[in-house]
């Protein structure tokens, strides 16, 4: 099983900072794989970016990913208030999925 | 726009079956990939399994002996079962759709369930 880890647990920055969260994998996987989701209280997930790069509809363009092999991050620059939730991170490259542990990014 | 609705009983006794249904509308079954994830309250997300439209399933090898998964085309349709169930399995369950080259989305909004006697 390909465990994601992500960092940090929390992140505390003000709106207009920009966010950069980390997701490390434990065994290679093809970014095409790799996808970030955003959960707010009392919703389900929502797709936010995959593969490389490729946003979501309805995403706006001050988020952005990257990464390879083991390493990959979420960008968001210039956070928004509608933008503090938690973040996961997830591979569909490997049976079983599997999914990090989140990161909250939460106001400051 | 496609849209995914859980439904479902909301209490399950332990060692019965937990058995849930995702209605699909705006949109047909064939051609992707129909996942189930949960979360148990306060934590983070874990993959049940999926059904691809052509009956084909895979499930995570922590909930297979206890899965089972399946489709009903007509309807529009996706159902999960889980069988001897505890406290562990308390959790909100959603249902997904995986397209090609598009992974989870959209959601459904998700349904509690909760077992206890």
């Amino acid at each position: 099983e390909i465990v994601l880890t992500q960092s940090p647990g929390t992140l505390s920055l003000s709106p207009g900072e920009r966010a950069t969260l980390s997701c490390r994998a434990s065994q290679s996987i093809s970014i095409s794989y790799l996808a970030w989701y955003q959960q707010k209280p009392g919703q389900a997930p929502r797709l936010v970016l995959y593969g490389a790069s490729n946003r979501a509809t309805g995403i706006a363009d001050r988020f952005t990913s990257g990464g390879s092999g083991t390493d990959f991050a979420l960008t968001i620059n210039r956070l928004e208030p509608e933008d503090f939730a938690v973040y996961y991170c997830q591979q569909h490259d490997t049976s079983p999925w599997t999914f990090g542990q989140g990161t909250k990014v939460e106001i400051k | 726009q496609v849209q995914l609705q859980e439904s479902g009983p909301g209490l399950v006794k332990p060692s019965e079956t937990l058995s849930l249904t995702c209605t699909v509308s705006g949109g047909s079954i064939s051609g992707y990939f129909w996942t189930w994830v949960r979360q148990p309250p306060g934590k983070g997300l874990e993959w049940i399994g999926y059904i691809y439209y052509n009956g084909n399933t895979d499930s995570n090898p922590s909930l297979k002996s206890r899965v089972t998964i399946s489709l009903d085309t007509p309807k529009n349709q996706i159902s999960l079962k889980l069988r001897s169930v505890t406290a562990a399995d308390t959790a909100v369950y959603y249902c997904a759709r995986l397209g090609l080259g598009i992974p989870f989305d959209p959601w459904g909004q998700g349904t509690l369930v909760t077992v206890s006697s």
